[in-house]
């Protein structure tokens, strides 16, 4: 069964600290996508990752991709009030020309500040 | 337009009725997928077109759900005989390519079945 999984679900952390989100999937891909979600909101893309050892950096967030571990992480540097929302990972487990992504659950992360 | 755009915003209808979603792509993009989210949940995958076929419709639950795109912009998302759980946000995206094209998705449609 083709999964993708993230963790943590859930995390509430202080203003200025540091934190990784870790998403993991089942089968082989080498192209990830980190999304954003406000609540009430569309998806709005952060990072396209389509080989191994990608890394993607946008202000205070940095995305990585290990195609042999099946594993990105998205790390947050110095966290502000403003990126608390909920993050989705999706992988590209198509196989052929067609184009199906598989997503994680998402991760809300609140912010306090 | 600037983005894509989905109507209706929110939709309640009674068990049974039949419901139409729209989606009106970014100019210019050839790609055109319908995904469909519940409450905390990620998107899934219902289908994509590729200028005005459906190149996989895999995702679709039922034959209670279609969609078309005849002109290769504008599609609807068409669906038979509601139930309950077809209950959800129905999120169209587009995309300039087909694959590994970076997705730019519209606010989505609610639908309620009462």
């Amino acid at each position: 069964e083709l999964k993708v999984e993230q963790n943590p679900l859930f995390l509430s952390m202080q203003e200025g600290k540091n934190y990784t989100i870790y998403c993991n999937y089942s089968t082989t891909s080498d192209r990830l996508y980190w999304y954003r979600q406000d609540p009430g909101k569309s998806l709005e893309s952060l990072f396209v990752l389509l080989s191994n050892g990608a890394v993607k950096q946008e202000g205070r967030l940095m995305a990585s991709l290990d195609t042999k571990a099946r594993l990105s992480t998205l790390h947050i540097t110095a966290a502000v009030h403003d990126l608390s929302a909920t993050y989705f990972c999706a992988v590209d487990m198509s196989l052929d020309s067609n184009y199906q992504l598989i997503w994680g659950a998402g991760t809300k992360l609140i912010i306090k500040p | 337009g600037a983005g894509v755009s989905q109507t209706p915003s929110n939709k309640v209808t009674e068990k049974g009725k039949y419901v139409e979603l729209r989606c009106d792509p970014i100019s210019g993009h050839t790609a055109l997928y319908w995904y469909r989210q519940s409450l905390g949940q990620g998107p899934e995958f219902l289908i994509y077109f590729q200028g005005t076929g459906a190149a996989d419709d895999s995702g679709l639950p039922n034959d209670r759900f279609f969609a078309v795109r005849p002109e290769g912009s504008v599609s609807t998302l068409k669906i038979q005989r509601t139930e309950r759980g077809d209950s959800a946000v129905y999120l169209c995206a587009s995309s300039r390519i087909g694959r590994a094209g970076e997705l730019f998705f519209g606010e989505g449609s609610r639908l309620t079945v009462l």
